[in-house]
């Protein structure tokens, strides 16, 4: 399977604690995005990377989150305290920078109860 | 500030007729709009594209036409078939904004037997 993957499928986690997800993107893609959709809307964007340099990031992303393309190769996504209103599907995607072609993972559910 | 617009939530269409989906958007900058697909506990798929400098474009069984002064485009799939039972998202790029794209809050279609 060359698609995009995410890692885990879904995480329940308890308020306060952190989480981390993971997301390997195309090998040869040198765009990798992050996305957070919540019921009844569309994804949100939250940040992109181009090859390790963070490009830009969204003021929904607030300083709990992190994300990091450490050797421009997967990336991480990391929730530091987390908060109900954190529940959301995490989509990653990538691409060879034709926004036409940005391929989407199947996504992290997070639940925090 | 929803910068895209899908305000039906929801479309029922019997087989082999036509599906029409609806989108608007505010942001003059906007100069690439594509759809997307989605089917439950999946990532959105890719659809169909068109550029600002054109008013409609076509693939096969799907056709996507866009009113720039109307600020308006619209997702024709003829015949309808029950696979294409998903929620479509309608989504939006401007050049100066790299490819971020930004959603609208979906339609799911449902194509009746």
């Amino acid at each position: 399977d060359t698609g995009v993957s995410q890692d885990p499928r879904h995480k329940i986690t308890k308020r306060g604690q952190n989480v981390t997800f993971r997301c390997d993107p195309i090998s040869e893609h040198n765009r990798l995005y992050w996305y957070r959709q919540t019921l009844g809307q569309g994804p949100e964007f939250l940040t992109y990377f181009q090859n390790e340099a963070q490009l830009e990031k969204s003021r929904l992303l607030s300083d709990r989150f992190s994300a990091e393309r450490p050797k421009g190769s997967f990336s991480t996504l990391e929730i530091q305290r987390t908060e109900q209103g954190d529940s959301a599907m995490y989509l990653c995607a990538s691409s060879l920078g034709q926004v036409e072609k940005l391929f989407f993972g199947s996504g992290t559910q997070l639940s925090v109860l | 500030d929803q910068q895209v617009k899908q305000n039906s939530p929801s479309l029922s269409v019997q087989e082999g007729r036509i599906s029409i989906l609806n989108c608007d958007y505010t942001n003059s900058m906007f100069d690439y709009f594509l759809w997307y697909k989605k089917y439950p506990a999946e990532g959105p798929t890719f659809l169909i594209s068109i550029s600002s400098i054109k008013d409609k474009n076509e693939d096969g069984r799907f056709t996507v036409f866009l009113n720039k002064s109307a600020k308006h485009l619209s997702l024709h799939i003829v015949p309808s078939q029950p696979g294409d039972s998903a929620v479509y998202f309608c989504a939006a790029s401007a050049e100066s904004s790299g490819d971020k794209l930004t959603f609208g809050t979906g339609t799911r279609l449902a194509v009746r037997p």
